[in-house]
């Protein structure tokens, strides 16, 4: 079966770059997202097809896309972006679904 | 606004049946797939399945093909996930999100199966 691998925990201090990465074979062919869930809330689409920021998504969320990996960075990471963030893909279908098994994000 | 609006918590018996529900508003329903996410105590994401409300195409994956059951009602805009026979280990909260990248999510729905 088709997996997606995060490293379970990253920390930084406020305002340090903060990268989350996500592999996985097919990446290369297929986009990656990223969610941000905050304790007690619904994930929340951070970024789609692997570097595109949906509009509300502060400027300081950036994707990218390197091979079999693909990055989360948030650049001067802020106390408030303290959260589980999860990568996801699709299977060589296009249908299915694989999620990574998520990021806890410290920042202190 | 799109928003996607899940049915509330439930409390269930082992062996129960259960239907919960995630009705789509501020876009065309009809448009876009639906899907269906759990989230374990304390665990990450798991994808469970989608569903065109167009046509009823459906995709399970294969962790919980047989296991639960998508549907939809295109007359009310909603989608709807079941279980025939609960089991303690279906403890979650269940999410639906809209597209097959999860665009917009529900709330979450929180299920709770204990004797």
């Amino acid at each position: 079966s088709y997996e997606l691998t995060q490293p379970p925990s990253v920390s930084v201090s406020p305002g340090q770059t903060a990268r989350i990465t996500c592999s996985g074979d097919t990446l290369p062919k297929k986009y990656a997202y990223w969610y941000q869930q905050k304790s007690g809330q619904a994930p929340v689409l951070v970024i789609y097809e692997d570097t595109q920021r949906p509009s509300g998504i502060p400027e300081r969320f950036s994707g990218s896309i390197s091979g079999t990996m693909a990055t989360l960075t948030i650049s001067g990471a802020q106390v408030e972006d303290e959260a589980d963030y999860h990568c996801y893909s699709t299977d060589r279908s296009g249908y299915g679904g694989v999620f990574g098994g998520g990021t806890k994000l410290t920042v202190l | 606004e799109v928003q996607l609006v899940q049915s509330g918590a439930e409390v269930k018996k082992p062996g129960e049946s259960l239907k919960i529900s995630c009705k789509g508003s501020g876009y065309s329903f009809r448009t876009y797939w639906i899907g269906w996410v759990r989230q374990m105590p304390g665990k990450g994401l798991e994808w469970m399945g989608i569903i065109h409300p167009g046509d009823s195409d459906i995709r399970y994956s294969p962790s919980f093909q047989g296991q639960v059951t998508i549907s939809v009602d295109r007359s009310i805009n909603t989608a709807f996930l079941q279980w025939s026979s609960l089991k303690a280990s279906d403890t979650a909260i269940y999410y639906c999100a809209r597209r097959t990248y999860l665009d917009y999510w529900g709330q979450g729905t929180l299920v709770i199966v204990s004797s």
